[in-house]
């Protein structure tokens, strides 16, 4: 069965440079969430998309962009990269509600 | 501030033994889901309980719904090395736009 696609696993950026990760979220899939989990910490909600609309957000840098496209992939796009931004980056989806499906994560790491 | 409060955060014990994972919130979720992550992957559903004193199992794993949808448990009987792993509670929020995710707890099964 097709999962949650996402794209780079693995990215380094240094400081003040600007990093874009994608999701492919599982065909019919109404729904987008990411979230980023930073060393030992628990998921943390930065945004989600239902029917390519916004629907919610969390705790999303204001440097920090995303959106859903006609095709339901999404895009986080995050500008000025800080040290602090290092964590794994990951991408689920939905249908109706019900449990996520989550990618496998980009680790990005900023030097 | 965090929703949901998962106790212990850490286990080590050994195979054979019984544990339960508590996960408790002083707020009221429509449903709760269990969480089973590797290391550098994404978070696995196990369970979705909606209904206040629910109870599922799966194979060794019992999942219980506090009667006022604020705490759950996992039990897990018997446990064998392949249950290590950080397990992480997620409660649902009354938009359904996203999951509120515990502290989580990290277990350790040694052989």
């Amino acid at each position: 069965a097709a999962g949650v696609i996402q794209s780079p696993r693995h990215l380094i950026k240094e400081k003040r440079e600007t990093a874009t990760l994608k999701c492919y979220p599982i065909p019919r899939h109404d729904t987008v969430y990411w979230y980023q989990q930073g060393p030992g910490q628990d998921p943390q909600f930065l945004i989600s998309f239902y029917e390519k609309m916004q629907s919610d957000k969390g705790s999303i840098p204001d440097r920090f962009s995303a959106q859903q496209f006609s095709d339901y992939h999404s895009e986080l796009n995050m500008s000025s990269l800080e040290l602090g931004d290092s964590a794994l980056y990951f991408c689920a989806s939905s249908l109706f509600r019900d449990g996520y499906t989550f990618g496998s994560g980009t680790r990005l790491t900023v030097v | 501030t965090q929703l949901l409060e998962q106790s212990p955060q850490f286990l080590s014990i050994q195979e054979g033994e019984n544990l339960t994972v508590y996960c408790n919130s002083s707020s009221v979720f429509s449903s709760l889901q269990w969480y089973r992550q590797e290391p550098g992957e994404g978070p696995v559903l196990l369970v979705t309980v909606v209904t206040g004193g629910e109870v599922k199992k799966l194979k060794r794993l019992t999942f219980q719904f506090g009667d006022a949808r604020k705490d759950s448990s996992l039990h897990i009987t018997a446990a064998q090395t392949g249950d290590t792993g950080l397990y992480l509670c997620a409660g649902e929020s009354d938009t359904g736009n996203q999951f509120y995710f515990g502290t989580g707890t990290s277990l350790t099964v040694i052989p």
